[in-house]
């Protein structure tokens, strides 16, 4: 099976704009899960996506949002770009639930100047 | 507040020798642990995990430790690799999602 894809893969932005991050799960997995990877915080969880439906969030501001497709594929959008924003943005796939295990995807280097 | 916690950012070790990751956590309702490798400009890979009914799981040279009294996970590597050189997370789950560690580097020395 092909694994968890991302697109793009490095993306540059400057502050105030707004940006779309893309993600393809494993095929047949239907849960999707969104995170923000910053030098020292380790991996903080966005949201998570299944059967269309935002089913969990962290702790961020409404600038992140997502959505989910009927084909499972996931988007995550944030608008008006902060400097802070600049990060490693991972997508993980699951059969089921948030709570299964997860796959990962190679993430999206996104730089804000 | 962290809820997972790996408190040793870094960590070197022989090649041929044991390598012991560390990881804590603070919620006794984590029921589920993983732990996973990453390499610079690549996502996190699956490694191996445990779930609380157990409190030790082996593959290979990878074998997880859970005391579920302490709070604590551990993940040994036999023999260590240069190739196991990577940016080791643990990561613990109660239901709905996984919370992360800030992850430990492992470098093996050949």
């Amino acid at each position: 099976k092909a694994g968890v894809t991302q697109t793009p893969r490095y993306l540059i932005k400057t502050r105030g704009q707004q940006v779309t991050l893309s993600c393809s799960p494993i095929s047949g997995h239907r849960s999707v899960s969104w995170y923000q990877q910053t030098p020292g915080q380790g991996l903080q969880f966005l949201f998570e996506y299944f059967s269309e439906t935002q089913r969990n969030k962290g702790n961020f501001p409404g600038r992140f949002s997502g959505r989910q497709f009927s084909n499972s594929r996931s988007e995550m959008n944030v608008s008006t770009l902060e400097l802070g924003d600049s990060a490693l943005y991972l997508c993980a796939s699951s059969p089921d639930s948030g709570a299964d295990t997860q796959y990962f995807g190679p993430g999206t280097r996104l730089t804000v100047l | 507040d962290q809820q997972v916690k790996q408190n040793s950012p870094s960590l070197s070790v022989q090649e041929g020798r044991i390598s012991i990751l560390n990881c804590d956590y603070t919620n006794s309702m984590f029921d589920y642990f993983l732990w996973y490798k990453k390499y610079p400009a690549e996502g996190p890979t699956f490694l191996i995990s445990i779930s609380s009914i157990k409190d030790k799981n082996e593959d290979g040279r990878f074998t997880v430790f859970l005391n579920k009294s302490a709070k604590h996970l551990s993940l040994h590597i036999v023999p260590s690799q240069p190739g196991d050189s990577a940016v080791y997370f643990c990561a613990a789950s109660g239901g709905n999602q996984f919370y992360f560690g800030t992850g430990t580097s492992l470098t093996v020395i050949p």
